[in-house]
């Protein structure tokens, strides 16, 4: 069964606008963690932010925020303000705990394109 | 100061040929990783070690061995390759933490192309 589903494999913003790209996940842990990833064309991954599962607050980071919605099982990433060089794709991850450790579970990935 | 670093960046190889990359990171953290990400983006995590032990082992061919000499270095040896084994492999580190905040910090990949 898929842990963590990004239903857009593509999206398209004006630059200036803000976009949100979706992410839902499954799990039956109380205790998780989200996150999200960019990657450029370039190849690296680079965190963005984080969303632990008992945070009472969404997450923000700088341009970025995390619409957090526990009952709902969805951890949208918010891009304000795009700029060209927001173009890239975009992982959506869960930490899943195993036996006193962690690992990563990651979506398909969405690819974000910024237009001028 | 890199702080998760892969080498080497570009492998290109025939089929039937044992390669090895290698990962080093200067953060301090315990636990390593590996991941292969495929031709369509798809990350899937291969393996992990917490201070030279493996504790994940996902569902790899045993044609793919990692190797951890100390903490701060994770190997990945691969024997008799594949067309299929072409993709690009990204180490990545971080604190172990049992549960809570643990950002993977990600090297920048080899790519791996099997003729």
């Amino acid at each position: 069964a898929q842990k963590i589903t990004q239903t857009q494999p593509g999206m398209f913003v004006q630059e200036k606008e803000a976009v949100t790209l979706d992410c839902t996940y499954d799990t039956s842990d109380p205790s998780y963690g989200l996150f999200w990833y960019k990657q450029p064309s370039s190849g690296e991954m680079i965190f963005l932010i984080y969303q632990g599962s008992y945070d009472q607050q969404n997450a923000t980071e700088g341009r970025y925020s995390l619409n957090f919605q526990k009952a709902r099982k969805s951890a949208n990433l918010v891009i304000s303000a795009s700029q060209l060089g927001d173009s890239a794709m975009y992982f959506c991850a869960m930490r899943e705990p195993l036996g006193g450790y962690n690992k990563l579970i990651f979506g398909a990935g969405t690819r974000l394109a910024v237009h001028p | 100061d890199t702080a998760v670093s892969q080498t080497p960046k570009y492998l290109v190889t025939q089929m039937g040929n044992d390669k090895s990359i290698k990962c080093e990171q200067n953060l301090g953290h315990d636990t390593m990783y590996w991941y292969k990400q495929d031709s369509k983006k798809f990350l899937k995590i291969m393996f992990s070690y917490n201070n030279k032990e493996l504790i994940i082992n996902e569902t790899v061919p045993n044609r793919f061995s990692p190797k951890s000499p100390d903490k701060a270095h994770l190997n990945l040896h691969i024997n008799s390759l594949e067309l299929g084994d072409s993709a690009v492999y990204f180490c990545a580190s971080s604190q172990i933490a049992a549960s809570s905040y643990n950002e993977q910090f990600f090297g920048p990949g080899t790519r791996l192309t099997v003729l």
